[in-house]
């Protein structure tokens, strides 16, 4: 267990659906990245935040959108599903912006 | 051309092999990760460098910043090593923003 929670882990949802993804940091670390994987692209940095402001934006579309919350946890909504978002959905936290990052384990969004 | 070059793409070695994977940017670089994403799906950080050389267990990673260039290297090579192995690398862009940038990935497979 690497300290960073991301929920779910699985999801299976239609094209034109909205989904919220959540991802709790390691205890401590106050930035907060997330990270898209899919099979043609690699991993994609979408967006960071940093107690809860963001730092920097990344391959984000506007479909998609993040906040972190006071208690630094945050949440990636993706909206207007396509099936090209069928991809791994990454968390990471660090301490401070320049720091080494923690993953967490992921969620595997399919979208049909 | 990508920003960040990784070679090789696939490497097959056998057990106990020295083994080296490169990582080329062209681009100003406030630091540079290695990441290893495990065949279930899971990433762990390995190291994060701005400068010179870090070694953990049996793991060593380099950079040099004038020649844009990083190098992983793994002695004593483990069937457990098995997985992909990622270059990322930070720019900070004109707005005092990070920008992450991930090389496409070098799967290593250790034959027993």
């Amino acid at each position: 267990d690497s300290g960073v929670t991301q929920t779910p882990k699985h999801l299976i949802t239609a094209t034109g659906q909205r989904v919220t993804l959540r991802c709790s940091p390691r205890s401590g670390d106050l930035s907060v990245y997330w990270y898209q994987q899919s099979l043609d692209q690699g991993l994609q940095f979408l967006i960071q935040y940093y107690n809860g402001e963001e730092r920097a934006k990344g391959n984000i579309l506007e479909r998609f959108s993040a906040q972190q919350f006071p208690d630094l946890h945050s949440e990636l909504n993706l909206s207007s599903l396509e099936l090209g978002d069928s991809a791994l959905y990454f968390c990471a936290s660090s301490v401070q912006p320049g720091g080494g990052y923690t993953f967490g384990s992921g969620t595997r969004l399919t979208v049909v | 051309k990508n920003e960040v070059e990784q070679s090789p793409q696939n490497l097959t070695a056998q057990e106990g092999e020295f083994i080296t994977i490169n990582c080329s940017y062209s681009v100003g670089i406030s630091a540079l990760h290695w990441l290893q994403q495990h065949p279930g799906g899971g990433i762990v950080s390995l190291f994060m460098l701005s400068s010179g050389k870090k070694k953990h267990g049996r793991l060593i990673a380099t950079i040099n910043i004038q020649e844009k260039h990083s190098s992983l290297h793994i002695t004593a090579s483990h069937p457990r090593d098995s997985a992909v192995y990622i270059c990322a690398v930070k720019i900070m862009n004109s707005g005092g923003y990070q920008k992450v940038t991930f090389g496409i990935g070098t799967k290593l497979q250790v034959i027993p």
